[in-house]
């Protein structure tokens, strides 16, 4: 089992709805939590962080953490065509590495 | 706005030849990041340094990548002899341990092909 799970897609959705994104995790002792989206043919950036659990809002984007699930969300409301890209989970133990999840690609259709 | 530049964007090169990568982090940032991601897949970390030092290169594959980073600043990642299962997206990100280092920045990448 890896240690952070994603469900590839590709998501498709139509302009205006709301996105829900998801990830999965096997190690509990992760403490910090991102979301990070990616273009094609470019870096990852960082969309949000969260660290332990709760919601943090940003805009069109919440980001969820329920750490007794081991599961992480985030949802992207009035989807936009430019929000169509792949998004990539990551977590990280304090002062350790992050480890990202496969990601999910996302097209919202116009 | 502060970035962590890369370069080249793309690389194509022949099985068996060397190659490097080069990356300049966001000024200040101590700490530096080298992940490959290959297509479909989430970055998987190569090699991580503190200011000059590697903290991480449990998953670099020594046999035929080295990296360094000489005076804490930029880094050069090096495969020598490529091989055709490198082809891959080579990324680099920094970030500030006096931000808590949570916020990873990442440069643009440099997309490898080995033919």
């Amino acid at each position: 089992q890896k240690e952070v799970e994603q469900d590839p897609g590709p998501l498709s959705v139509p302009e205006g709805a709301i996105v829900s994104l998801n990830c999965t995790y096997s190690n509990s002792a992760f403490q910090y939590f991102m979301w990070y989206r990616q273009y094609s043919r470019k870096g990852p950036e960082l969309l949000m962080y969260t660290y332990s659990s709760g919601n943090k809002e940003d805009g069109r984007f919440t980001a969820q953490v329920d750490k007794s699930s081991k599961y992480i969300s985030l949802f992207i409301r009035d989807s936009q065509p430019s929000d169509s890209a792949t998004y990539l989970c990551a977590m990280r133990l304090g002062g350790q590495n992050f480890v990202f999840g496969p990601g999910t690609r996302l097209s919202v259709l116009p | 706005e502060a970035e962590v530049a890369q370069s080249p964007r793309y690389k194509i090169t022949e099985k068996s030849q060397a190659v490097a990568f080069w990356c300049d982090p966001i000024s200040g940032h101590a700490t530096l990041y080298w992940y490959r991601q290959i297509l479909g897949q989430g970055p998987e970390l190569l090699v991580q340094f503190q200011d000059e030092s590697v903290v991480d290169d449990s998953q670099l594959p020594k046999d035929r990548f080295s990296a360094e980073r000489l005076k804490g600043v930029d880094s050069t990642l090096k495969i020598q002899p490529a091989e055709l299962g490198d082809s891959a997206m080579y990324l680099c990100a920094s970030s500030s341990f006096l931000a808590g280092g949570y916020e990873q920045y990442f440069g643009p990448g440099t997309r490898l092909t080995v033919t």
